[in-house]
């Protein structure tokens, strides 16, 4: 059964960091692309970042690009997103999601149940 | 970037009665396009991709259809645990990755 755990939310003020984690199991980790996709509370679906198997490519929203990073280790079967200079802005629910075999610009067939980021003074 | 447009915004229906629900991209994303439901408090899940093709477990009663700029997802007969939110996805022009507004069907 295909399970993915994010941690690592929280409340932070504006500026500040975190890292989220998302944690994999029941799929070869290392053989599909990885994303995440957060959530504003009570919108829509945003796409964030992606990363390609193994690992070598990333790709950016714009709205994220140069304050977000993306990356993985395989050998902990482990998506990371690292989040700089957090605006208001970037309060969401922050999903991490299995690509569904299309690489890093495709469908998702698997979702955590999301880690929620608070930016707030 | 491609934008997705969601139409209606809500969908108010009883059970047993069939939803009909429009996705309309900015340009053509060929038949590159998914629909996921959505439930209160629960991640997205997916239901259609390649406009069509329904994902593993799916019922029958989903079935998307379109191609290019306009494409439907319908549910034949509304059952109770089908009201939700749906959201279109797009992957023919990336990145982004774009989805739509969402389409709430509600019960009457």
């Amino acid at each position: 059964e295909v399970q993915l755990l994010e941690s690592g939310g929280g409340l932070v003020q504006p500026g500040g960091s975190l890292r989220l984690s998302c944690r994999a199991s029941g799929f070869t980790f290392s053989s599909y692309a990885m994303a995440w996709v957060r959530q504003s509370p009570g919108k829509g679906l945003e796409w964030v970042s992606a990363l390609s198997p193994p690992g070598g490519n990333t790709y950016y929203a714009d709205s994220v690009k140069g304050r977000f990073t993306i990356s993985r280790d395989n050998s902990k079967s482990t998506l990371l997103l690292q989040v700089n200079s957090l605006r208001a802005e970037d309060t969401a629910v922050y999903y991490c999601a299995k690509g569904a075999g299309y690489g890093p610009g495709g469908y998702f067939d698997y979702w955590g149940q999301g880690t929620l980021v608070t930016v707030s003074s | 970037e491609i934008v997705l447009t969601q139409s209606p915004a809500t969908l108010s229906l009883s059970p047993g009665e069939r939803a009909t629900l429009s996705c309309r991209a900015s340009q053509s994303v060929s038949n590159y396009l998914a629909w996921y439901q959505q439930k209160p408090g629960q991640a997205p899940r997916l239901l259609i991709y390649d406009a069509s093709s329904r994902a593993t477990g799916v019922p029958a009663r989903f079935s998307g259809s379109g191609s290019g700029t306009d494409f439907t997802l319908t549910i034949s007969s509304l059952e109770p645990e089908d009201f939700a939110v749906y959201y279109c996805q797009q992957r023919n022009k990336w990145p982004p990755l774009t989805f739509g507004g969402g389409t709430k069907v509600e019960i009457k």
